[in-house]
């Protein structure tokens, strides 16, 4: 069994400033986990996915996440956000034991102001 | 490269109609899947398939119909649509199931039932 909560629906920053999401998830067996992003009225892409190498994951736009296997953790970051970050956020689980699915998370939409 | 196509964009059905959402994938993808979303729920796995011929249910399959005569295409159908399948519909292909292959998503197909 595998689930995944995203602790936060809404995160609101300022352009410039740090943004944090945050994911923990739950898996039987070890895990590869996912941020995907949605724009309004698009499709769904891929940011980043940790699969077991490195625990600090790098993505696109300097969006980086760290896998935390003793906080069952896997937080998106960023540094500086800009206004073309904001949009909606998901984490999502599936595990390395054959033909499993994915779980996503329900999503955290960010807001970034001026 | 098309990636993954969807068809069509928008549909508005009446409750009782019968319909059909199409998606194709020129990546030569084994793993392909549906998912609905809904606001606050994330995106929910409907039906998957691990390879023509073979299909299986997600979490949410009722009222929902799937079938893979080819590596290509995977549609949806509705039966008899109800107005809580009033939902956007996304189809997801990649060349394994779990583990750490990114999903491809299609833009989406927005279903109103009245």
């Amino acid at each position: 069994a595998q689930s995944v909560t995203q602790l936060d629906s809404h995160v609101s920053v300022s352009e410039g400033t740090p943004v944090l999401l945050r994911c923990n998830y739950s898996s039987s067996y070890s895990p590869s986990l996912f941020w995907y992003v949605q724009h309004p009225n698009k499709g769904l892409q891929l940011l980043l996915k940790y699969t077991s190498a490195a625990t600090l994951v790098k993505g696109i736009n300097g969006f980086e996440a760290e896998f935390k296997k003793s906080e069952t953790s896997f937080h998106l970051t960023k540094p500086s956000a800009h206004m073309s970050d904001a949009a909606e956020y998901f984490c999502v689980v599936t595990s390395n034991s054959g033909y499993s699915t994915l779980t996503f998370g329900k999503g955290t939409m960010l807001l970034v102001s001026p | 490269n098309a990636g993954v196509t969807q068809t069509p964009k928008f549909q508005v059905l009446k409750t009782g109609q019968s319909m059909t959402l199409q998606c194709a994938q020129d990546m030569n993808h084994e793993y392909m899947s549906w998912y609905r979303q809904d606001p606050g729920m994330g995106l929910r796995l409907i039906h998957y398939s691990v390879g023509a011929g073979i299909t299986d249910q997600g979490e949410v399959p009722n009222g929902y119909n799937v079938s893979r005569s080819t590596t290509e295409d995977f549609p949806l159908r509705l039966l008899s649509a109800a107005p809580s399948q009033t939902s956007v519909y996304f189809c997801a292909s990649s060349s394994q199931g779990g583990g750490p292959y990114e999903q491809y998503f299609g833009p989406g197909t927005r279903l109103t039932v009245t």
